[in-house]
């Protein structure tokens, strides 16, 4: 079956470690994302690549990093420099460019409690 | 930038009942819009979107949504509420200086009881 599979599911990690979080898509798709949930307000956007090699910016991403290496996979770093990360993760991915009114599909999500 | 403001962090309704959620957005440029629903713990997964080919959008699950330019509104109805509609809905609009990335509303918890 396509989809996305995010890991680890739920994390817990100690102040001041850095962290990954895994996410591989066998859609074949160009366009990948993460989001960032916590209650009440909504998937916020921390980084998206429209292709492989190549990523930018979303609205938080302070303290957070990723890389494009392959089409498949997307990880998201976060720093120490987070300075409150404890949240619900999601990543996404999309045919991109090549369909701008496509939808985006979504993993199951990471939980990341920082102690 | 885009945006979409869903009024009512928290809608509830009895088995039966109409469902509206409400959801505005802004936007320079004709928006591709877009509804989620997203249950605990999970992922998100999509109810509908509007691109353009025509403003009463159908999706799964007997919910649909209307497209109205002059509100600049997209919100989502369902005329029978069931108890496996609990979850909650998040309001999506596509935003061209992030690329084909959305930008998502915060959230209306629906809640359906007997």
């Amino acid at each position: 079956d396509g989809g996305i599979t995010q890991s680890p599911k739920y994390l817990f990690r100690k102040e001041g470690q850095n962290v990954t979080l895994s996410c591989e898509q066998n859609l074949n798709h160009d366009a990948m994302y993460w989001y960032r949930q916590d209650p009440g307000q909504g998937l916020r956007l921390i980084y998206y690549s429209q292709i492989v090699n190549d990523f930018q910016k979303g609205d938080i991403a302070e303290g957070y990093s990723v890389s494009r290496e392959k089409k498949e996979s997307f990880p998201l770093t976060v720093t120490s420099a987070q300075k409150n990360p404890t949240a619900f993760y999601l990543c996404a991915s999309s045919k991109g460019r090549e369909r701008p009114d496509g939808e985006l599909f979504f993993g199951e999500g990471s939980r990341l409690t920082v102690l | 930038a885009q945006s979409v403001t869903q009024l009512g962090s928290h809608v509830s309704v009895s088995e039966g009942a109409l469902v509206l959620l409400r959801c505005n957005y802004s936007s320079s440029v004709p928006p591709y819009l877009f509804w989620y629903v997203q249950y605990p713990n999970q992922g998100l997964q999509l109810l509908l979107k509007y691109t353009s080919a025509a403003t009463l959008v159908k999706g799964i699950n007997g919910f649909e949504a209307e497209f109205k330019k002059s509100e600049t509104s997209f919100h989502l109805t369902k005329p029978s509420a069931h108890m496996s509609d609990a979850a909650e809905y998040f309001c999506a609009v596509s935003d061209p200086q992030a690329g084909t990335a959305l930008i998502f509303g915060k959230g209306t918890t629906l809640s359906v009881s007997s």
